[in-house]
């Protein structure tokens, strides 16, 4: 157990949607990070927060935003949803927003 | 810019043998490199790490080599069980963005 938790595990959703993937970092960690997996694919970063504030942006649509919020929990949120945006989202933390990150188990998202 | 990626999509070895997966960076500015193993259906886990002032650090069954000359750098698995089967990522955290590598598969043979 890395101490991070993701929720939902599973989430099935139809195209037009919008959907909240929600991600508490281990206890004590600033840094939030969250990632786009793809069937057998990679591990695309999306975007990253540090206490509160967004420290780096990387290929995120303009269809997804996220926030980190005081208590240091982050949500991802994905509107409008297209067949290609199902996937597993990871969510990570780390303390200072450098050295080794913990991956929750993820969110599962199927757009139907 | 940044972009780290692997040599091999699917690595097969005996069990026993030892695996070396490989990697590849751009970034000459990247100083810190973390390996991560993923099962199927869960969450990458932390094997290793390297920083940019050393060259070879080991761990239980695990060393990590990292070339900067060429900006290459390696897992190599010790005595290769099935357990060690899954995707192994390296990724390069000199930006804040911890960028990762398509993937490595390794696959045990029995």
């Amino acid at each position: 157990d890395s101490g991070v938790t993701q929720t939902p595990k599973h989430l099935i959703t139809a195209t037009g949607q919008r959907v909240t993937l929600r991600c508490s970092p281990r206890s004590g960690d600033l840094s939030v990070y969250w990632y786009q997996q793809s069937l057998d694919q990679g591990l695309q970063f999306l975007i990253q927060y540090y206490n509160g504030e967004e420290r780096a942006k990387g290929n995120i649509l303009e269809r997804f935003s996220a926030q980190q919020f005081p208590d240091l929990h982050s949500e991802l949120n994905l509107s409008s949803l297209e067949l290609g945006d199902s996937a597993l989202y990871f969510c990570a933390s780390s303390f200072r927003g450098s050295g080794e990150l913990f991956f929750g188990e993820g969110s599962r998202l199927t757009v139907l | 810019g940044e972009n780290v990626g692997l040599h091999l999509p699917t690595l097969s070895v005996q069990e026993g043998d030892n695996s070396i997966i490989n990697c590849a960076y751009s970034n000459s500015a990247s100083d810190y490199f973390i390996w991560y193993k993923q099962e199927s259906g869960k969450g990458p886990q932390f094997i290793i790490d390297i920083r940019s002032n050393m060259d070879k650090r080991q761990g239980q069954r695990v060393t990590v080599l990292l070339n900067k000359t060429v900006k290459h750098l390696s897992l190599q698995i010790a005595a290769t069980q099935p357990g060690d089967s899954a995707v192994y990522f390296c990724a390069d955290s000199g930006t804040y963005k911890y960028i990762f590598g398509t993937g490595t598969r390794l696959k045990v043979l029995a």
